[in-house]
This record gives C-alpha cells, structure tokens and sequence, in this order.
C-alpha cells in the first residue's frame, strides 16, 4: 500500500536561508509520481514541482527542487533562498499509476525576517 | 485561463442536513478529483471523476457521493450530515487522471456543521 510520510510538523528558517523539506515514501508500484504543494493561509493548494520515478534528474522549478533518491524512497523538497511569503503549510504527495493521490501530514515552514 | 472554482466558500449546515457543493474545473481539463480536509486527518481523498464516470473512491461512508456532468463540472452530496464532516473541501482538476498529471486545487468550501 502506498504511504507517504512528513517527519517534520514545523519548521523555523532565517530569511534568505536554504531550507529542506523532508519526504519519505513506500509503494510496490514501480511507476509512480510525487508531488509537492503549498498551502497559505488562506487554504488554497498551489503546485510547486512533479518528479516521476523513471525520470533520471531531479525536478527543478524555479527556487523549488526535488532531491529524489529513488533507493531510499525519498522526495525532499530544497527552497533556495527563502523568502518571508514562502511560510506555509507544505505538502507532499504520490500517487501510483491509476490510484488516488495520497498526501502526507505536512510542514509548516515559518520564515524569521 | 480561469482557475478551478468552488461554491459556495463557507457554509453552516445543521446535523441532519444534506448539502451539495460544486466544482468548475479549468477549462479542458476533464479529471476532477475532491479531498477534505480537517486539522485531526489532514487531507484525504474523496472521489476521482473522469468523463462522468468515478474511477477511484476513498474510504468514506455512502453518505459522501459525487457526480460529473458532461462539461466536467462535478458536484459533491454529503446527506445526514454530522459534526465531523465539518472541514475545508477542497477539489482539484487535470487535464485527464493518472500519471504525472498535475492537479490544480480551488480555494475550497469550508463548510461547517452545528
């Protein structure tokens, strides 16, 4: 059964700092994605970055990039240079070929100014 | 392009009650999938429609029902409502299910029941 598992509730970064969300996950499925979303206060979710499990580099959008490493079954998400609207609830997710996306618990990222 | 859309953003419904909400996705995408959210479970997979069809369901009882109609639109029902369906709804489309597809969510339907 796919699991996907957030170890980390909140998190406090310094402005301007690197920050890394962890992911941990399990399927049996060798074809699967991950996700990872934001979540403001104001409730709405916004995609940040896809990786797929046969891509062979790292998904990079913008200021977001996924660590993927396959054999541990991890999916970090790396915030370069933070900045004070990046402090949110973040999520990640997976889903398997034809399943539903499941999410994990989640990360609430402040940003100290 | 527009964004996905939700009706109503806040309801309070009363124990017992039914209540439908309704979900516009993006123009062209045909995959409409609903979550809902509450800070004990945290996000959790309702139902999945593709082409007016379900294709996945999470593990929810039968009071919770959903539909698709032929321009994507979808709508869910919760009848009998009790005080733990209170929680954010939140519903998401893509293009079709599946895969890497990307889901784009709507700002939700807090819905609340006294």
């Amino acid at each position: 059964a796919q699991k996907i598992t957030q170890t980390q509730p909140g998190m406090f970064v310094q402005e301007k700092e690197a920050v890394t969300l962890d992911c941990t996950y399990d399927t049996s499925d060798p074809s699967y994605g991950l996700f990872w979303y934001k979540q403001p206060s104001s409730g709405e979710m916004i995609f940040l970055i896809y990786q797929g499990s046969y891509d062979q580099q790292n998904a990079t959008e913008g200021r977001y990039s996924l660590n993927f490493q396959k054999a541990r079954k991890s999916a970090n998400l790396v915030i370069s240079a933070s900045q004070l609207g990046d402090s949110a609830m973040y999520f990640c997710a997976m889903r398997e070929r034809a399943s539903k996306i499941i999410f994990g618990s989640g990360t609430r990222l402040s940003i100290r100014p | 392009k527009a964004g996905v859309t939700q009706t109503p953003r806040y309801l309070i419904k009363t124990r017992g009650q039914q209540v439908t909400l309704s979900c516009s996705p993006i123009s062209g995408h045909r995959s409409v999938s609903w979550y809902q959210q509450t800070p004990g479970q945290g996000l959790q997979f309702l139902f999945e429609y593709f082409s007016e069809t379900q294709r996945n369901k999470g593990n929810f009882p039968g009071r919770f029902s959903g539909r698709q109609f032929s321009n994507s639109r979808s709508e869910m029902n919760v009848s009998t409502l009790e005080l733990g369906d209170s929680a954010l709804y939140l519903c998401a489309s893509s293009l079709v299910p599946g895969g890497n597809n990307e889901q784009y969510f709507g700002p939700g339907t807090r819905l609340t029941v006294t």
